[in-house]
């Protein structure tokens, strides 16, 4: 069963935002970590962000920060990164992944979501 | 940080066997023991087959196993299937809160 659905993408013009959110329906979000990974068409997987189960802490690739904002809401389940200042660069399928850990996304992902498309382009 | 090195391709015959490569650095490869895999089918979600260089998650089929040796990490598919064609991504953590993915190899059943 689908367990990660992601939703928010779509088609942007360079300079422009988008949220996208990452909805989960299992019973474990609140205790693991929480990460974007993202595959730009014919390229490979990149880590994008993550946070720590509590939301205390964020982490960025440095291809994103400052640019972007991953947050979660652990009442609704609900994983968010909040993209702005959108480059061509960052068209890609976004991924959302839980890690089987609590902190820094190193334990391995394990569950993941189907994706959902972020088109930059004027 | 650079992306872990793959082969692009890999590839065998059904019930032979298959070794992918990632080679990365002293700074992540070399220096921890936290490696993964993972398998990608077109229009499907992504699955972790190995994390912990080593470890198998339940319902990976033991056919799957890793190994790291310095800063090399492997994925062994042993007893090919036609459903183990697929694209397959080591990562790595590399410090400093930072996470490195593979370059991809497509795994193809011939």
């Amino acid at each position: 069963e689908v367990q990660l659905l992601e939703s928010g993408g779509g088609l942007v013009q360079p300079g422009g935002s988008l949220r996208l959110s990452c909805v989960d329906s299992g019973f474990t979000f609140s205790s693991h970590t929480m990460t974007w990974v993202r595959q730009a068409p014919g390229k490979g997987l990149e880590w994008v962000s993550g946070i720590s189960a509590s939301g205390g802490n964020t982490y960025y690739a440095d291809s994103v920060k400052g640019r972007f904002t991953i947050s979660r809401d652990n009442s609704k389940n609900t994983l968010y990164v909040q993209m702005n200042s959108l480059r061509a660069e960052d068209t890609a399928v976004y991924y959302c992944a839980k890690d089987r850990g609590s902190a820094f996304p190193k334990w391995g992902m394990d569950v993941w979501g189907q994706g959902t498309t972020v088109t930059v382009s004027s | 940080q650079s992306a872990l090195t793959q082969p692009p391709s890999a590839s065998g015959s059904p019930g032979q066997s298959v070794t992918i490569s990632c080679t990365g650095t002293s700074s992540d490869v070399g220096s921890y023991n936290y490696v993964s895999w993972y398998q990608l089918h077109p229009g499907k979600a992504p699955k972790l087959m190995i994390y912990e260089v080593s470890q198998r998650p339940s319902g990976v089929p033991d056919r799957f196993s890793g190994s790291k040796s310095g800063n090399t990490a492997s994925l062994t598919v042993s007893g090919l299937q036609a459903e183990d064609e697929a694209d397959y991504y080591c990562s790595s953590y590399a410090g400093s809160n930072n996470l490195v993915f593979g370059t991809g190899t497509k795994v193809t059943v011939l």
